[in-house]
């Protein structure tokens, strides 16, 4: 059964700093990685999704890397603003049945 | 273009009894995913709609049930409620059903739901 987790599950850093959030998987067997960012009242936006077949993919300041062996996701987010506050969720894609298996999130607090 | 919205926004229910969530899905889109997500937690699949008929379903008791209609909107049925049902529920749109596989989920803000 896949698992999926967030650490940390809260983070506060100052404006402008470059962070890393992280994500782990249980079952390589995987389609695709994704990661989501939720708003309180406005639902959850795609930000980016990374084939199994792909390393990694870049939207802006975002940048996303999967490693399929190790289980592993990470979220690069640079220059971080404090309109990136906002609880950001990974979701694995499996193979089996095109279910999406998601982690509970990493709330992300960017202080001016 | 109209985006995924979703009714009531909140709702409170008492234990036992029967509630109807709606989605009126994005133009064109004919896939309609719903998602429960607890406090605290990721959302968890419960079924998805693609041209009016479930195509999957997450590990959820019959007592969830939903429709689609052919305008492509949806309604998620819970009988029987159970504190346990409180939740944020979440319905996505999509243009096929390889929702969230070969192209992107559009999400609606969701609906409260708080069992009391």
């Amino acid at each position: 059964k896949q698992e999926v987790t967030q650490i940390p599950a809260a983070l506060s850093v100052p404006e402008g700093e470059n962070l890393v959030l992280n994500c782990s998987f249980t079952d390589s067997a995987i389609y695709n990685l994704q990661w989501f960012r939720q708003d309180p009242g406005k639902g959850l936006t795609s930000l980016l999704l990374i084939q199994s077949s792909q390393r990694e993919q870049t939207s802006g300041r975002l940048n996303a890397s999967l490693d399929k062996s190790s289980g592993r996701s990470t979220l690069y987010i640079a220059a971080s603003q404090p309109g990136d506050s906002a609880t950001y969720l990974c979701a694995a894609g499996m193979d089996s049945n095109y279910q999406l298996i998601w982690g509970a999130g990493t709330k992300l607090i960017i202080k001016p | 273009e109209t985006g995924v919205t979703q009714s009531p926004t909140h709702l409170i229910k008492t234990r036992g009894q029967q509630v109807t969530l709606r989605c009126s899905s994005q133009s064109g889109h004919n896939t309609v995913s719903w998602y429960q997500q607890a406090l605290g937690q990721g959302p968890q699949f419960i079924f998805q709609y693609y041209r009016e008929e479930e195509n999957g379903r997450g590990n959820f008791p019959p007592r969830f049930s939903g429709l689609q209609f052919p305008n492509y909107s949806s309604e998620l049925n819970v009988n029987a409620l159970e504190l346990d049902d409180s939740a944020l529920y979440l319905c996505a749109s999509s243009l096929t059903w390889l929702a969230g596989f070969q192209e992107t989920q559009y999400f609606g803000p969701g609906t409260r739901l708080l069992v009391l």
